[in-house]
């Protein structure tokens, strides 16, 4: 897999529901970003973790971190329509490079 | 603030021709990245600034790709000549960097859809 691979790529859940998307990467990194995309804009950032942090919430957000398996997850809790985008993990590796996954693409049903 | 701003917004030429893409960063960043979408390759980063400065274009694919920042507030990505493997979506990003260059948020403009023909 490459550095920042998310998983899921697609998800679909109902309006209300919790979704979780994971990233998973090779090298070592400094922080983690998550990124959202809604089709046709530009990538908006949501939230950063750092390497010694291991959970950060931003509103309906709950980002976790785990180092020693190098993996990331993102929460959203209570989904909503406007949640429909597709979502990116970035990784800032040791060695000055910012990379990121492919998305996931988060479908939120009526 | 207005926030990242590109032009065009759309780009369609012939193939051979030679293409110019635009950014304007938000006032007070001090870096500046250039991306490139694709469905098969995803986000790539091509090249970025730090004060106006290029510090990394290990990312442009080909000699053909070239970039400046010729002050704080303007940057331009050059394709010359282009080819219809360049079609992409093009971002630029600004960020005001501290503590390492990618340890920041970075702000994403609308993007320039490029298609080759």
């Amino acid at each position: 897999s490459q550095q920042g691979e998310e998983d899921p790529q697609a998800l679909s859940i109902q309006e209300g529901e919790n979704a979780t998307m994971n990233c998973s990467y090779k090298t070592s990194i400094n922080n983690l970003q998550w990124y959202r995309q809604n089709s046709g804009r530009g990538l908006v950032h949501l939230i950063l973790i750092r390497s010694n942090e291991r959970e950060k919430h931003s509103g309906r957000l709950r980002v976790t971190l785990d180092t020693s398996k190098k993996s990331s997850s993102l929460l959203i809790t209570a989904s909503r329509a406007a949640d429909t985008a597709s979502y990116f993990c970035a990784t800032d590796a040791s060695d000055d490079k910012i990379i990121f996954g492919k998305g996931t693409r988060l479908h939120i049903l009526p | 603030d207005a926030g990242v701003i590109q032009s065009p917004r759309h780009e369609v030429t012939e193939m051979g021709q030679e293409v110019t893409l635009r950014c304007k960063p938000i006032s007070g960043h001090n870096s500046l990245f250039w991306y490139r979408q694709t469905m098969m390759r995803g986000l790539e980063l091509l090249i970025y600034f730090n004060n106006n400065v290029p510090i990394d274009d290990s990312g442009m694919p080909e000699d053909r790709f070239s970039a400046k920042m010729p002050n704080a507030s303007f940057s331009t990505l050059k394709i010359q000549p282009s080819e219809p493997r360049d079609s992409a979506v093009y971002f630029c990003a600004s960020s005001l960097a501290a503590g390492g260059l990618f340890g920041n948020e970075q702000f994403f403009g609308p993007g320039t859809r490029l298609t080759v023909l």
